[in-house]
């Protein structure tokens, strides 16, 4: 079955841009989560979806947003850009009961 | 608050040698335990993951963890390393079910693994 799929893979933004990254979870999966990695501060969770809702947030300014749409697929929205918010971001997807994680193979965001 | 220490950023070994990364939690309650690999620029990829019973877990490749209460660890082991095997581990740790952080992983640092021919 296809994995998760995340578009695009390579991303160069200018500083204070806005930039939406987008996951495709695997069939049947209903939770996606989302985590920045970056060489300093390594792999941080942003957010989680469940069924369209919110779950759980991690620490990061509003700034970073995310959605998920009836059909599971989810975006991630970053706004007004720093040259901090340059990373891989990974997009994450399970069945939701306890099932493991699979993971996308991520976007590197670059910001300029 | 979970948290996961992976004591050694970077570990080489020779090609054939066996292999231990080390992995320490802090959780509440019974965590979920997973172990990953990353090669560069590439995603993550599920070696292996703990929820409940048998404390020793297969997982792909060949790697293998166990699952320490009294200790809060969760190390990964393989027998014999092939050069292929050379990439970034991570352990992580999630809620179970019910949990508050529920949904959410904690990752350690990463250990880089170089194997020498």
């Amino acid at each position: 079955k296809a994995g998760v799929t995340q578009t695009p893979r390579y991303l160069i933004k200018t500083r204070g841009q806005q930039v939406t990254l987008s996951c495709s979870p695997i069939s049947g999966h209903r939770s996606v989560s989302w985590y920045q990695q970056t060489p300093g501060q390594g792999l941080q969770f942003l957010f989680e979806y469940f069924s369209e809702t919110q779950r759980n947030k991690g620490n990061f300014p509003g700034r970073f947003s995310g959605r998920q749409f009836s059909n599971s697929r989810s975006e991630m929205n970053v706004s007004t850009l720093e040259l901090g918010d340059s990373a891989l971001y990974l997009c994450a997807s399970s069945l939701g009961a306890g099932g493991g994680y699979t993971f996308g193979s991520g976007t590197r965001l670059t910001v300029v | 608050a979970q948290s996961v220490t992976q004591p050694d950023i970077h570990i080489t070994v020779s090609e054939g040698a066996s292999l231990e990364l080390r992995c320490n939690y802090s959780y509440g309650a019974t965590p979920y335990l997973f172990w990953y690999v990353q090669s560069p620029g590439q995603g993550l990829q599920l070696l292996l993951k703990y929820f409940s019973g048998d404390t020793l877990v297969q997982g792909i490749k060949g790697f293998e963890a166990e699952f320490k209460r009294s200790q809060s660890s969760f190390n990964l082991r393989k027998p014999s390393v092939h050069w292929s095997d050379a990439a970034e581990y991570f352990c992580a740790v999630g809620a179970n079910a019910g949990g508050t952080s529920y949904g959410k992983l904690t990752f350690g640092q990463g250990t880089i693994l170089t194997v020498h021919p």
